[in-house]
């Protein structure tokens, strides 16, 4: 299986710029997702990497590094609505279904 | 368009009942998923179909027992669920599995609780 770690819980402040890590352990890794969730609602997606190198898309950005089994998703200009759990989605052992990981619960205060 | 729609959005069942949740998209894709997910954890996978075949059961008990009727729907009927089966169920769907083809988009989810 995968070994998937991210931080539980974030803060941050409106207006400014988070990064969330997350670490995996992978055979025959095949693609990491990010995902956002608010409570008591469905995962939104966000961003998906396959290639190592930083995707951006608006606010959001997303890395990963293969070779050191690493990614981070980046939120710049930080609003009260981004307020959620993300969680990071592993595809590995061959498999091209995501193992998820706990979640990082993200509060972003004024 | 990137709509999974679940129904019923809430479901409140005794022990002994029969009930189903119902899943459509309408985007083509031929995988669709079901996940439990209790709060404040990921969710878990249950079942995958595939091109409307069953391909993975992750261990679920009988009292779980989905469907695909075509390739726009799927279903999970409930029988004899026992209350800590309580928790949000929610299906996906993705084109295919298959690198980029693999983006599952989910459905708001129904929100189960068993007496």
């Amino acid at each position: 299986g995968q070994n998937i770690d991210q931080p539980t819980e974030m803060t941050a402040t409106e207006g400014a710029i988070v990064q969330i890590n997350c670490t995996y352990q992978t055979s025959g890794f095949n693609g990491l997702f990010w995902y956002q969730q608010h409570a008591g609602e469905a995962p939104t997606f966000l961003s998906y990497n396959v290639l190592d190198g930083l995707e951006e898309k608006g606010r959001f950005s997303s890395f990963l590094s293969r070779s050191k089994g690493y990614s981070y998703l980046l939120l710049k200009e930080l609003q009260m609505k981004d307020s959620a759990s993300y969680l990071c989605a592993v595809m590995g052992g061959g498999s091209y279904i995501p193992t998820f990981g706990r979640g990082t619960s993200l509060i972003v205060h004024p | 368009d990137t709509e999974v729609t679940q129904t019923p959005k809430h479901l409140v069942m005794g022990m002994t009942n029969k009930k189903s949740l119902k899943c459509e998209q309408h985007m083509g894709h031929r995988a669709m998923y079901w996940y439990k997910q209790k709060a404040k954890k990921p969710p878990e996978l249950m079942f995958v179909y595939s091109y409307e075949k069953l391909s993975i059961n992750e261990s679920v008990p009988s009292r779980f027992s989905p469907e695909c009727p075509n390739s726009s729907l799927l279903n999970l009927h409930l029988h004899a669920l026992q209350p800590e089966d309580s928790a949000l169920y929610l299906c996906a769907s993705s084109q295919t599995q298959r690198g980029g083809e693999s983006i599952q988009y989910f459905g708001a989810g129904t929100r189960l609780s068993v007496l």
